[in-house]
Formats: structure tokens, C-alpha cells, sequence
């Protein structure tokens, strides 16, 4: 079955390390996206890749950074530079630029002791 | 893109027609209306879009006022598993920057 594949589903981390998730779509599409959550609130973007190799920065890209050279991953590298790391993280894919059409991924939740 | 004005909750019986409405007064000429969910600590679900027209697909249906300032997404009969909080969402879907802007949408409980 296609779909989104997140890991890890549940993450611990103490605080000042780098933690990487993970991001895999097997859909063949173009566009994915990161996405934070936090308790009671709405989404907010991170990053976001259109195509291959290109990446643009959402609203709150600070302390975070992404990759895409293959088209089927994305993963997000939460740094120690993000000072409230602690969140829920949710990954998305679209078949095209310019949706607003997303797969949604079952979601990473970090948590910083 | 618009800024949409939601419900924060709403209840629903069982069985009965849902209808979660979203204002998006200062939408433009072309930007679609999105609607998704989110049940409990998943990730969102898309349900259906529209631009002008009213729209149903087999989960919802969106209906659009004809001045476009505000839409309702009807669940027809709701289920216990509908329980989730409900997002609206003005796009514009065009060349440029892109954003797709979750705010804290309707939480929906569905009631036996």
C-alpha cells in the first residue's frame, strides 16, 4: 500500500542534541512538507520541497533543517539551536507544486528532557 | 492567503447531519477553500475543496455561499469515528510562495 511512512513514532532526547526524523513516501510525488504541532494549536510549516534537491524555508524554519536528493525522502534535523524543540511533527507529500491536496504522515512526537 | 474564522467546538448527535461552518470573508477571486481532520494525535486527513461550486465526494459535502465569504462542510451522518477537530483552509493554488495554514479549527464531537 502506498502512503507516508514517519519514524520514529515516539522520540526522547536530552536536551542539546541533534535529533533527525525520518520521512518516506512511497506515492511518487513531487512535493513533501514538515509540519510542528503543538498541544491545543493548529499546524505550523518548517520546510517545505517542491522538487528535488529544493527546499524552502515555512514559518518557523529556525533551528531546523531539511534535505530531499531522493524524491521518496525527507528528513528533518531538529538542532540544538531550536529552543522548545518538544512537539509533535508531521510530515506531508502532495502529487504536484501548488496543492493544497496533502498526505498526511502518522507523526513523530519528540519529546526534550 | 484569507484568514478563516471558525467554531472552536460543536457537538453532533449521532446518526444526524453534521454542519461545521468557517467564514473566510476576505477570500479572493482565486483562492479554493480546503477542509481537513484530525482525529486524536494523527496526522491530518484531507476531506474536499472547492472554489465557487458546491462539491461532494463519499465523505462530505462543501457547500460554498455564492459571494464566497463563507463555506459549510456537511457530514451527513455522523458516526461515533468523526470525532475530530476540523480545519477550513483558503488557499491560493498558483505559481509563487506556498503555504497551506492549519489554524485551530472546530473540534467536533460526535455524541452516541
Amino acid at each position: 500500500d502506498g502512503g507516508i511512512t514517519q519514524s520514529p513514532k515516539y522520540l526522547f532526547r536530552k536536551e542539546g542534541q541533534n535529533v533527525t526524523l525520518s520521512c518516506e513516501q512511497n506515492l511518487n510525488h513531487d512535493a513533501m512538507y514538515w509540519y510542528r504541532q503543538d498541544p491545543g494549536q493548529g499546524l505550523r510549516l518548517i520546510y517545505y520541497s517542491q522538487i528535488v534537491n529544493d527546499f524552502q524555508k515555512g514559518d518557523i524554519a529556525e533551528g531546523y533543517s531539511v534535505s530531499r536528493e531522493k524524491k521518496e525522502s525527507f528528513p528533518l534535523t531538529v538542532t540544538s539551536a531550536q529552543k522548545n524543540p518538544t512537539a509533535f511533527y508531521l510530515c506531508a507529500s502532495s502529487v504536484r507544486q501548488f496543492t493544497g491536496e496533502l498526505f498526511f504522515g502518522e507523526g513523530s512526537r519528540l519529546t526534550v528532557l | 492567503d484569507a484568514k478563516t474564522t471558525q467554531p472552536t467546538s460543536m457537538d453532533c448527535a449521532e446518526g444526524r447531519a453534521a454542519n461545521l461552518p468557517c467564514n473566510h470573508s476576505t477570500i479572493s477571486g482565486n483562492e479554493y477553500v480546503y477542509w481537513y481532520r484530525q482525529i486524536h494525535s494523527q496526522g491530518p486527513q484531507y476531506i474536499i475543496h472547492g472554489l465557487k461550486n458546491n462539491e461532494t465526494n463519499e465523505m462530505a459535502s462543501l457547500i460554498i455561499t455564492e459571494d464566497r465569504k463563507s463555506s459549510t462542510l456537511i457530514l451527513p451522518h455522523a458516526t461515533l469515528r468523526d470525532t475530530a477537530v476540523y480545519y477550513c483552509i483558503v488557499l491560493y493554488s498558483g505559481a509563487g510562495s506556498y503555504q497551506l495554514t492549519f489554524g485551530k479549527g472546530t473540534k467536533l464531537s460526535v455524541i452516541p
